[in-house]
């Protein structure tokens, strides 16, 4: 049983360019999160998403950055226009629902923006 | 608003007993869970309490105090391989808050 997949695990933008991240939950979990790391700090979420809906997206900023979770296919985090500050560790985590305040996490996406 | 207050490091050496408190404020409280991160990689679920009390598993333990706000994770026996980020969370309405982290250190 895989577990959270993302995909690519390291991404190299140059400031201006689009960053496109992307999460398989879980088979089974139509639940999944997008949480932002940086070093030496902890998880900030951003956005949760159901199938085809936006459940929460309170840790979005409010611009360039945008989530979906389509029908078929994988969750997306996309981040337009990127800038050095975008540099951080995306982790995308999933669940069948919040049991238990657990969830699965994948091994994230490191992005570097030049 | 909400925020969640944890040591941010914590040293010990192997067979030891560590405890890392967490105090937290927050709105729509359902729970408190724990993770382990390892540098470099994802985070993993330790313990969860919802109700006030203990939740003991294997040489991890976790308290919650829903009066007081505060809960703490108890490592026991300490081993090499624990030597790693620990982070509180707390399950708020529809998802998880995470703490800052604690970094234990756990020499021989």
């Amino acid at each position: 049983n895989a577990g959270v997949m993302q995909n690519p695990r390291h991404l190299v933008r140059r400031r201006g360019q689009e960053a496109r991240l992307r999460c398989s939950p879980m088979k089974g979990h139509s639940h999944v999160y997008w949480y932002r790391q940086l070093p030496e700090e902890g998880l900030k979420f951003m956005v949760y998403l159901q199938k085809e809906n936006i459940i929460d997206e309170s840790g979005m900023p409010k611009e360039r950055f945008s989530a979906e979770f389509p029908k078929e296919g994988p969750s997306i985090l996309r981040i337009q226009q990127v800038v050095r500050g975008d540099s951080a560790a995306y982790f995308c985590a999933s669940s069948s629902e919040l049991v238990q305040g657990k969830l699965f996490f994948g091994s994230g996406t490191q992005l570097s923006v030049l | 608003g909400q925020s969640l207050e944890q040591p941010s490091e914590v040293t010990a050496v192997e067979g030891a007993i560590v405890q890392i408190n967490c105090t937290y404020q927050t709105s729509g409280f359902y729970g408190l869970s724990w993770y382990q991160q390892h540098d470099g990689g994802a985070p993993t679920f330790l313990s969860y309490n919802g109700l006030d009390g203990l939740e003991e598993t294997g040489r991890f333990s976790s308290f919650l105090s829903r009066s007081d706000s505060y809960g703490y994770l108890l490592l026991q026996e300490l081993q090499m391989k624990d030597s790693a980020s620990y982070f509180c969370a707390v399950y708020n309405t529809d998802k998880l808050i995470f703490g800052t982290g604690t970094r234990l250190q756990v020499f021989p």
